[in-house]
């Protein structure tokens, strides 16, 4: 079965560099949702979309922007990265209705180290 | 806000045998819903068990069943017939019926000892 697809696996920048982070949801997943767990640390929420729209904020900061495409899929652009922002970053999606009662789907994370 | 904590960061079980895990939260919601996530050395995030704040029965998953206290807002998850694979990072997660983010505790790391 399909499962949500996260671009690049790694990505290591410079601090005051630019990131992009791609994830692609499970077919015919509605809602995406983005987290990011430090080093030992739970993850936290960032920021949600459902049906292209933002539908959720959280922990997120002003330097990180994220959309949904018309193809569901959706990205997180980082800018000014600084060493703090080193983490894994977990995308997951979800149908709007199915994330109600059976949790969602993560990917397997986009591992970003900042130098 | 809501909050779940695990207080036992670090848990240790014999293989074969029976583990719990603890977890609390602290809502003022009535309608929500709770996961039990696993975390093994590849970093995925894997669904364990789920259960329905509305429902008295406790959830049941093979070897993973959940102990839910609704007035006592505790939700522990018990693995019976240890394996060396259970062995990873748990993390017990709450989420309301109205929202969509999920709220996770800090975690418990599970030994499993051959």
């Amino acid at each position: 079965a399909a499962g949500v697809i996260q671009s690049p696996r790694h990505l290591i920048k410079e601090k005051r560099e630019t990131a992009t982070l791609k994830c692609y949801p499970i077919p015919r997943h509605d809602t995406v949702y983005w987290y990011q767990q430090g080093p030992g640390q739970d993850p936290q929420f960032l920021i949600s979309f459902y049906e292209k729209m933002q539908s959720d904020k959280g922990s997120i900061p002003d330097r990180f922007s994220a959309q949904q495409f018309s193809d569901y899929h959706s990205e997180l652009n980082m800018s000014s990265l600084e060493l703090g922002d080193s983490a894994l970053y977990f995308c997951a999606s979800s149908t709007g209705q199915g994330a109600l009662r059976y949790g969602y789907t993560f990917g397997s994370g986009t591992r970003l180290t900042v130098v | 806000a809501q909050t779940v904590t695990q207080s036992q960061p670090e848990m240790s079980v014999q293989e074969a045998e029976t583990v719990t895990l603890s977890c609390t939260y602290d809502t003022s919601e009535s309608d929500y819903y709770l996961f039990w996530y696993k975390q093994p050395p590849s970093r995925q995030m894997i669904l364990v068990i789920r259960q329905e704040a509305y429902k008295q029965q406790n959830a049941t998953e093979n070897r993973f069943s959940v102990n839910f206290q609704k007035a006592a807002k505790s939700f522990s998850l018990k693995i019976s017939d240890s394996q060396l694979g259970d062995a990873a990072m748990y993390f017990c997660a709450y989420r309301t019926g109205y929202g969509n983010k999920l709220v996770f505790g800090a975690g418990t790391i599970l030994r499993v000892k051959s």
